[in-house]
């Protein structure tokens, strides 16, 4: 089955900085990659996605990116402030006509330091 | 805003008990998941209902039991539990199954 691999455990970078947290995946037929954010003691909330179609996507400080040849996807913030500090978890899951599942990765805790 | 509710927040039980879990969404979502996050933050997703059925059931233990009532509501039940069960519970729910997720707050549950 699809395995996702988040690279970095732990990310620290200076507010204002830009962070990168990157994500592989195995199945070549995942298609639609969403990230979430997990606060300190808070439950985990959507922030961005991207589907197969396009190679990147770009919402206000966040863009993705993904590499299909590689099999890799890739979470951009710039301008970082210290609200961005969370543990964000990268998804793949197949776009199959049958139902299809998220495999999270194993989550990437980032540090916002003033 | 809130719109996955999960109850209880919080469950401490000793080895052998049962324990139950709510969930609640009201986004009008017609699928709903429960996954386990362990101490180390590792999600896994246990099983998944479209419109009252199952449709995803993970290789979890046999105590597990998910139960539908309708599509707002998914509980599960774990019959006798083991000290691995210790975790956080989280419920979500989708419109459809491959959309965003809306996540509930979660039940810890401690087994001593």
């Amino acid at each position: 089955g699809e395995k996702v691999e988040q690279h970095e455990s732990t990310l620290s970078v200076r507010e204002g900085d830009s962070a990168v947290i990157n994500c592989t995946y195995t199945d070549t037929a995942s298609s639609y990659f969403p990230w979430y954010k997990q606060e300190a003691g808070k439950s985990l909330h959507f922030v961005i996605d991207i589907r197969s179609n396009v190679d990147r996507k770009q919402s206000q400080r966040l863009t993705v990116l993904l590499d299909k040849k590689a099999k890799r996807f890739s979470l951009h913030i710039t301008a970082t402030q210290p609200e961005d500090s969370a543990i964000y978890f990268c998804a793949a899951s197949l776009a199959s006509s049958s139902f299809s599942k998220l495999v999270f990765g194993q989550g990437t805790s980032l540090s916002v330091v003033p | 805003e809130t719109a996955v509710f999960q109850t209880p927040n919080y469950h401490v039980t000793q080895v052998g008990n049962e324990v139950s879990f709510n969930c609640k969404q009201t986004l009008g979502h017609d699928t709903m998941y429960w996954y386990k996050q362990d101490s180390k933050k590792l999600l896994k997703i246990m099983f998944s209902y479209n419109n009252k059925q199952l449709i995803v059931n993970e290789t979890v233990p046999r105590r597990f039991s998910p139960q539908s009532s309708d599509k707002a509501h998914l509980n599960l039940r774990i019959k006798s539990v083991e000290p691995e069960d210790s975790a956080v519970y989280l419920c979500a729910s989708s419109f459809g199954t491959k959309n965003t997720l809306y996540f509930g707050a979660g039940t810890r549950l401690s087994v001593l």
